[in-house]
C-alpha cells in the first residue's frame, strides 16, 4: 500500500455527462499527477499539480481539468464524457525535494462511459 | 514528448529462470528511470528506479542503465509465479512527469 487513496473505485457514466474523481496523496507528498490508462496501454500523463497550481499538462483537451487543495488532495474533472474516456484513472503523489522523481500510485478509478 | 519503447511480449519463462526486460527512450534529457509492476486489474507498483549509468540491485531485481545507448533494462532472477504481471518502463526529465512504455507481460511457468 502506498498511502495514496482514490475514490470512487468504479464509476459508470453516460456519454455527455460530467465526472469528478478524487485523490488523497501520501502523507507529506505535495505533488499530485493524474494519468489515464486505457486497456492494454501504459499510463498517459494528464496533468500535475504542485502547491495548488497546475505544473504541466499532457496532450488532453480542456474538458479535462483539475484542482489541488491546501491539504494536497486533488480532483480530476472531465466534462462532456466521450466513449473513449473509458479507462483506469490513476493518481500518483511525489515527495517534496526528491530528485529521482519517484511517483507512487493509488489504486485507481475505473471509469466506464456508455 | 518522450517516447518509450518496450520489447513486445508476452514473455514466458520457467520458474527459477531469469526474465530480461528491455526499454529504450528517445529523450536524451531523461534523468530518472523507473520500473513498475502491474498485476491485472491493479495499479502500477514501483519496484525499481535508477538514475546513474550501471547496475542497481534490489533483491531478485537488477536494473541496468546505459544513457549513451538510451537503454534501460530489468532482470528478474529466480523468477517466481508471483512475478507474473505486466512490467512498465517509465522515464522523466527534470520534472515529475512520467512517460510510460506500453508494458511487457511476463508469465512465469511453474
Amino acid at each position: 500500500e502506498t498511502g495514496v487513496t482514490q475514490s470512487p473505485t468504479h464509476l459508470i457514466k453516460t456519454r455527455g455527462q460530467q465526472v469528478t474523481l478524487r485523490c488523497s496523496s501520501q502523507s507529506g507528498h505535495n505533488t499530485v499527477s493524474w494519468y489515464q490508462q486505457a486497456l492494454g496501454q501504459g499510463p498517459q500523463f494528464i496533468f500535475q499539480y504542485y502547491r495548488e497550481e497546475e505544473n504541466g499538462r499532457g496532450n488532453f483537451p480542456p474538458r479535462f481539468s483539475g484542482l489541488q487543495f491546501p491539504n494536497y488532495s486533488s480532483e480530476l474533472n472531465v466534462n462532456a464524457l466521450e466513449l473513449d474516456d473509458s479507462a483506469l484513472y490513476l493518481c500518483a503523489s511525489s515527495p517534496p525535494g526528491d530528485p529521482a522523481g519517484e511517483q507512487y500510485f493509488g489504486p485507481g478509478t475505473r471509469l466506464t462511459v456508455t | 514528448q518522450k517516447e518509450v519503447e518496450q520489447n513486445s511480449g508476452p514473455l514466458s519463462v520457467p520458474e527459477g529462470a531469469i526474465a530480461s526486460l528491455n526499454c529504450t527512450y528517445s529523450d536524451r534529457g531523461s534523468q530518472s528511470f523507473f520500473w513498475y509492476r502491474q498485476y491485472s486489474g491493479k495499479s502500477p507498483e514501483l519496484i525499481m528506479f535508477i538514475y546513474s549509468n550501471g547496475d542497481k540491485e534490489d533483491g531478485r531485481f537488477t536494473a541496468q542503465l546505459n544513457k549513451a545507448s538510451q537503454y534501460v533494462s530489468l532482470l528478474i532472477r529466480d523468477s517466481q509465479p508471483s512475478d507474473s504481471a505486466t512490467y512498465l518502463c517509465a522515464v522523466n526529465g527534470d520534472d515529475y512527469k512520467l512517460s510510460f512504455g506500453a508494458g511487457t507481460t511476463v508469465t512465469v511457468r511453474a
